[in-house]
Order: C-alpha cells, then structure tokens, then sequence
C-alpha cells in the first residue's frame, strides 16, 4: 500500500522553464516531508525537506510548497537547467520514525 | 569515508543461488537501513540498525531475506535461495543519530546501491 502519491511520472521541460512535482498522502501523522534527488547510478540525496509548520519552504531554485488540509505538498524547480535532469522522490514520514515512505518518482529531462 | 559504499556495485544470480550485498556506512553512523528499489519505483524500507541492535525487520518481504551489522559498522544483507522476484537495487543508507538521540529526523545519506538481477 502506497502511502504517497507522486504524479506525474515523467515531465519534459526547456532550459529555463519551471518544473512541477505534485505528492498527495493519506497518514496525517507523517510530519516531515523531504524530496530526494537520484541521478542514474546514484543512490537518493536529500534535496529540499519541510515541516507543516511552514506552507513553504525555497533553497535557491528549489521550493516545496505545503498544503496542509489537502494533505498534498508539491516541488517548484525554477529555472530548469540541463543539470537538473534526474529522477525526484517526494517521501514522508514522522517524529521519531526512521521509515521514509517514498512516491514513485518523478523523471524530470530538461532540453537545452 | 566520504560516503556510504556498497559492493558489489552489480549482482548476476541464477535463481536459487545465496547472494550477500555489503554496506559501508559513513564512519560514526549510528542509524543504517536497508532498502529496496523496484525498477521505476520508490526506495521500500526493508530493515533498520541502531548501532549493532536490529530494531526494526517489518520490511523484509521474506524469511529468506536476512540482514546483520554486528561490530556496529558495516551491514551485510542475505538473500537465500534467491527469486526472480528478488531482482531489484539494494540501497543502504546512514545517518548520525540514533532513535533516542533526536527528536528530528537525521538525514538519511544513501549508498549507490547494489543492482540485483536473479536469472
């Protein structure tokens, strides 16, 4: 049973554009909601994470936006470069929890 | 070491065969979990070590699957007997702090990973 909801599954956008990654979740303990970036060959890093504290959160081009009530959180990649292009996993999980419940990932290709 | 290593990198195994995937986590590492990833899919939690205590084994999808870390460092996961089923990328990853030690969540740090494909 998957517990987040990632969508879409692949995006194509040009240098300069905006990418967009929406996750959905159902368990309204999960407190802690981080984005992993994997480039091929590469295990996941962390990229950007938020607490529902906070309706978003932006480090550089990267921002996470939180919406609470309709348990949805999504990924804004600003001005898309080449370099980008890898595969994005929104997870989350709770205080004092380990396990991250991942989505299905997002493989985002942005042409030059 | 700079970060978690994995070997082997790439695993061939004809169905039925034991295979042993290794973890290096990043020294002083308290936390190391297992993960497995599904071709196109997200990381699925497997097991979880504090130091050499393996407190958690809920994800392991069989008792076939087994996994140890009994100096507290390094982690080796076992698959007896393995299946096509079986056939996936086996992520390790580390973190700093222990269950007790934090409130928030430690940032998990992952390996390469090992590609498993059970012939």
């Amino acid at each position: 049973q998957q517990q987040v909801k990632q969508s879409p599954q692949s995006l194509i956008v040009q240098k300069g554009g905006i990418s967009i990654i929406n996750c959905a979740y159902e368990n309204t303990a999960f407190d802690y909601f981080p984005w992993y970036q994997q480039f091929p060959g590469k295990g996941p890093a962390l990229l950007i994470a938020i607490r529902p504290d906070v309706s978003e959160k932006k480090e550089g081009r990267f921002t996470i936006s939180f919406n609470k009530s309709a348990k949805q959180f999504s990924l804004h990649i600003m001005d898309s470069q080449p370099g980008d292009s890898a595969t994005y996993f929104c997870a989350a999980t709770y205080s004092n929890d380990y396990k991250l419940s991942f989505g299905a990932g997002t493989t985002v290709t942005v042409r030059a | 070491g700079a970060g978690v290593s994995q070997s082997p990198r790439y695993k061939v195994a004809k169905r039925g065969q034991d295979v042993a995937l290794r973890c290096d986590p990043i020294s002083g590492h308290v936390s190391l979990f297992w993960y497995q990833q599904a071709l196109g899919q997200g990381p699925e939690f497997l097991t979880y070590f504090q130091n050499e205590a393996q407190l958690d084994k809920s994800g392991l999808p069989s008792d076939r699957f087994f996994a140890e870390r009994p100096e507290g460092s390094v982690s080796t996961l076992k698959i007896q007997r393995t299946q096509q089923e079986d056939s996936a990328v086996y992520l390790c990853a580390s973190s700093l702090a222990g269950l007790a030690e934090s409130v928030y969540q430690e940032t998990q740090y992952f390996g390469p990973g090992t590609r498993l494909l059970v012939l």
